[in-house]
């Protein structure tokens, strides 16, 4: 079965830098979608790049896509200490109906330092 | 944006016991809804796919009588896991699958659950 996989597991960097999350999977997809999850909450969907797209934007957030390489990036720039939480990757795969299932990857734990 | 709510956010319950655990799109109609089990710093595990007016579809390796799930209207599923035991302690999270307009293939998700068995 497909699985995103991040890297790296944990992030830690300075209020006000750039924080780049990766992602990879093993089988084709229709749609990447990226999730935020603050500790002990649900996800909260960020942004969601379609298997024909190669980069989209959305605020300080930018993903690329590269289906050649099956990954994914998330870029956080200037990030600020609200953005300390785990993020992950979810794939897609299609079942009945046209409903999708998403597979998520293990996360990345992002801290911003203040 | 599309709202999912979950009911209870918390609940610690005795050995043996079974559990309900609601899931509600607010403002928007599912006729799919999926349940997410995640441990600790883990992923979600997909439990299962929640179909409006149907059985419920079970990942591999997940009872189906031990967790039961009923999707009786377009906008709550419910999902109860029965005669609880610790081991079944975790976070349940639900989402709701919205479609149609521009928000195709989305799940939104509900704050989750914290199931603790004593």
């Amino acid at each position: 079965s497909q699985q995103g996989e991040e890297d790296p597991q944990a992030l830690s960097i300075q209020e006000g830098e750039n924080a780049t999350m990766n992602c990879s999977y093993k089988t084709s997809i229709n749609n990447l979608q990226w999730y935020r999850q603050n500790s002990g909450r649900g996800l909260v969907h960020l942004i969601l790049i379609r298997s024909n797209e190669r980069e989209k934007h959305s605020g300080r957030l930018r993903v690329t896509l590269d289906t050649s390489k099956k990954s994914s990036s998330l870029l956080i720039t200037a990030s600020r200490a609200a953005d300390t939480a785990s993020y992950f990757c979810a794939t897609d795969k299609v079942i009945i109906q046209g409903a999708q299932k998403l597979v998520f990857g293990q996360g990345t734990r992002l801290t911003i330092n203040p | 944006g599309a709202v999912v709510s979950q009911h209870p956010s918390r609940v610690i319950c005795k050995s043996g016991t079974s559990v309900k655990i609601e899931c509600r799109s607010l403002d928007f109609q599912a006729t799919t809804m999926f349940w997410y089990r995640q441990f600790p710093k883990k992923s979600l595990m997909l439990m299962a796919t929640s179909n409006e007016g149907s059985k419920a579809t079970y990942e591999q390796g997940v009872e189906k009588d031990k967790f039961l799930i009923n999707h009786a209207s377009l906008t709550l599923s419910t999902l109860t896991v029965t005669s609880a035991h610790p081991e079944d302690s975790s976070f349940y999270i639900c989402s709701a699958l919205f479609t149609g307009g521009g928000f195709t293939d989305t799940q939104y998700f509900g704050p989750g659950t914290r199931l603790t068995v004593l």
